[in-house]
This record gives structure tokens, C-alpha cells and sequence, in this order.
């Protein structure tokens, strides 16, 4: 709910125009990440995966970039609608291990 | 298919309190979690379970017991609760790490607890 999106970096973006968020992760050893989207009031949904012997995979009207040597993740939405309005985050994970490293988030918002 | 069921979605506790958080899942998976997510943090990692019959703490475990009763639930128990536990609470669950290419964890609703 609104509670846990206080604070958080806003990327506005009119209708039908392309969104691009950005996450940098913090442990190098880290292989696999995970995009997510959270409505307000409800859990975090899954939206796109990656890992790290990849470095672009695309889903619907979604696209993950994935840039090991600055430790950059980037997700790119085709066409945004106003129903992608949401809180996004990334998730790391180094396989084998069961600490997924979550970051903060940024809130998207559609204008109409 | 349910997913990931988490029970209750509110609950308002004074200090000192206890109350334990339910969790299910019905995709089979091995490994279990519990977070908490509070204003302007990402989610922190309470108790994790690999398996059935397996815990291990996370990031933030004071405070807080959990118990892996099958496969499919894992409950997070509050013995007395703190203002500081005041937050929202998520179970998810995933197939193990590493294994093969679908193992994102998968999450629950959310139980909004405030302790007063």
C-alpha cells in the first residue's frame, strides 16, 4: 500500500510512451535477477528473469537488459499502459544460496 | 491455484502480545520464506526454510520464530509483539535456487500487522 512506497524515486511517463527503470545490484557474485511489479495493497509479482550468462531476454511488451561490469539492470516496457502503474524492483540471488537481495524500488506512474 | 496464501491480510496487536502468521503454498516448493517490508527499504529476509524441516535466520530474525509444518506451510510467530514489528509481512516460496531456470520466489498477499 501506499505505506511502503514513501520516498521512493517516481518515473512518470505519458501513455503509450516506453519506461525504462534501473537497478544497480550489489554483490558481483550474484547470477540471477528477477524483476518485480507491486500494486499497492498486494504482493510482489514476478514479471521477468535473467540470468547472468545472458545480457537481454524479452518477455511481453517487457525487456531486461542485465550489464555485469557495472552491475546494472535495467527493465524496459513497451507501450505503457496505465495499468503498469506499480511499484517496481529488482531481485538478486547467487544460485545455490536462498537470500534473494531485494532493492527499494521505483514507483511508475502512467499520466493519461 | 492458489499460489502462496498468507492469513490474516489485517491484524492490530497491542505490545506484548503474540499472534502467529499462516503461510501456504500449493506449487510444490521446497524452499520457503518470510519478509517484512517497511517504509522506503526493500524487503528484508525474517526465516527462511530450504526444505521441510529446515529453518535458518535472515537478515532481521529478532523478535520474531518460525515453523516449517509440512511442505506446504511455514507460520511466522510473534512471542510478544514490539512497535517495531509494525509492518507489512510476506511469505513466499520458490523452488530451490539455483536449480534450473524458474525458481523466482513467489509471494503472498500480505498480512499488514500493527502493534500500538
Amino acid at each position: 500500500g501506499e505505506s511502503v512506497g514513501l520516498h521512493l524515486p517516481t518515473l512518470s511517463v505519458q501513455e503509450g510512451d516506453n519506461s525504462i527503470i534501473n537497478c544497480a545490484y550489489s554483490n558481483s557474485a550474484s547470477d540471477y535477477f528477477i524483476w518485480y511489479k507491486q500494486e499497492s495493497g498486494k504482493g510482489p509479482q514476478f514479471i521477468i528473469d535473467i540470468r547472468s550468462n545472458m545480457d537481454k531476454r524479452q518477455g511481453q511488451r517487457v525487456t531486461v537488459l542485465l550489464n555485469k561490469t557495472v552491475k546494472h539492470l535495467s527493465l524496459q516496457i513497451a507501450a505503457t499502459q496505465p495499468g503498469d502503474s506499480a511499484v517496481y524492483f529488482c531481485a538478486e540471488n547467487r544460485s545455490g544460496t536462498y537470500k534473494y537481495i531485494f532493492g527499494t524500488g521505483t514507483r511508475l506512474k502512467v499520466l493519461a | 491455484n492458489a499460489g502462496v496464501t498468507q492469513t490474516p491480510k489485517f491484524q492490530v496487536l497491542k505490545t506484548g502480545q503474540s499472534m502467529t502468521l499462516q503461510c501456504a503454498q500449493d506449487m510444490n516448493h521446497n524452499s520457503m520464506y518470510w519478509y517484512r517490508q517497511d517504509p522506503g527499504m526493500g524487503l528484508r529476509l525474517i526465516y527462511y526454510s530450504a526444505s521441510e524441516g529446515t529453518t535458518d535466520k535472515g537478515e532481521v530474525p529478532n523478535g520474531y520464530n518460525v515453523s516449517r509444518l509440512n511442505k506446504r506451510e511455514f507460520s511466522l510467530r510473534l512471542e510478544s509483539a514490539a512497535p517495531s514489528q509494525t509492518s507489512v509481512y510476506f511469505c513466499a516460496s520458490s523452488a530451490v535456487p539455483g536449480q534450473g531456470t524458474n525458481t523466482e520466489a513467489f509471494f503472498g498477499q500480505g498480512t499488514r500487522l500493527t502493534v500500538v
